[in-house]
């Protein structure tokens, strides 16, 4: 089966910037999320939806983060304004919603460089 | 936040030598999961250990699972060169509903098995 895919593979901006980055989850997956990795550190979750519904973004700084997931398939994370501390691989996942024991596909990630 | 550690940070090995991770975490959990991260590429499930199971086998892995100390360890038996990859693991609230898929990583562990 196809996997996660994700679009660009790298990104190179100035800060203050904007940036999106797209997602296309497995086929059937309900759940998608946006995960933040910073060099040298594990995945922080920023945004979990399920279909087209925002599950949980605690972590999502709203003030320059966005990210939706119209019609419950692809997804896109949008930085504005990027911030030098922004620059992390941006890993989007998919998973089947309500099981207890789920696993996480993830993509290859987005690899955001803010100079 | 991070949920936890893992220990070492970075772990070098000979070919054939057998490698062991540990990861330590914070809060209930329904389950623990490890992932591997090979430089520059998305993350990709190793084995899933419910809260009630204690070890678990997946060919050359072994994983165990001690929730009255919070701990978890990855074995990795007769280690290839090919295993070379950052390890982490990953913990599962037992909060339930759409919350079973809310992943939380831990820093990772740097393996390097040299041939």
């Amino acid at each position: 089966e196809a996997g996660v895919a994700q679009s660009p593979r790298y990104k190179i901006i100035e800060k203050r910037q904007s940036v999106a980055f797209w997602c296309n989850p497995i086929s059937g997956h309900a759940t998608l999320y946006w995960y933040q990795q910073i060099l040298g550190q594990g995945p922080k979750l920023l945004i979990q939806f399920q279909n087209n519904g925002v599950v949980d973004d605690s972590q999502l700084p709203k003030d320059r983060f966005s990210a939706e997931r119209l019609k419950g398939v692809d997804s896109t994370l949008k930085i504005q304004p990027a911030k030098l501390e922004d620059s992390a691989v941006y890993l989007c996942a998919s998973s089947f919603p309500w099981t207890k024991d789920t696993e996480a596909f993830f993509g290859q990630g987005t690899r955001l460089t803010v100079v | 936040s991070q949920q936890g550690e893992e220990d070492p940070q970075a772990l070098s090995i000979q070919e054939g030598e057998n490698a062991t991770m540990n990861c330590s975490y914070k809060t209930s959990i329904n389950n623990l999961q490890w992932y591997r991260q090979n430089s520059g590429r998305g993350l990709v499930h190793l084995i899933l250990i419910r809260s009630n199971e204690r070890e678990k086998h997946s060919g050359r892995l072994r994983v165990t699972l001690d929730t009255s100390k919070k701990s978890s360890s990855l074995l990795i038996t007769a280690s290839r060169a090919a295993d070379t990859a950052s390890y982490f693991c990953a913990t599962a609230p037992s909060a339930g509903g759409t919350s079973y898929g809310k992943l939380t990583f831990g820093q990772g562990t740097i393996l390097t098995v040299h041939p």
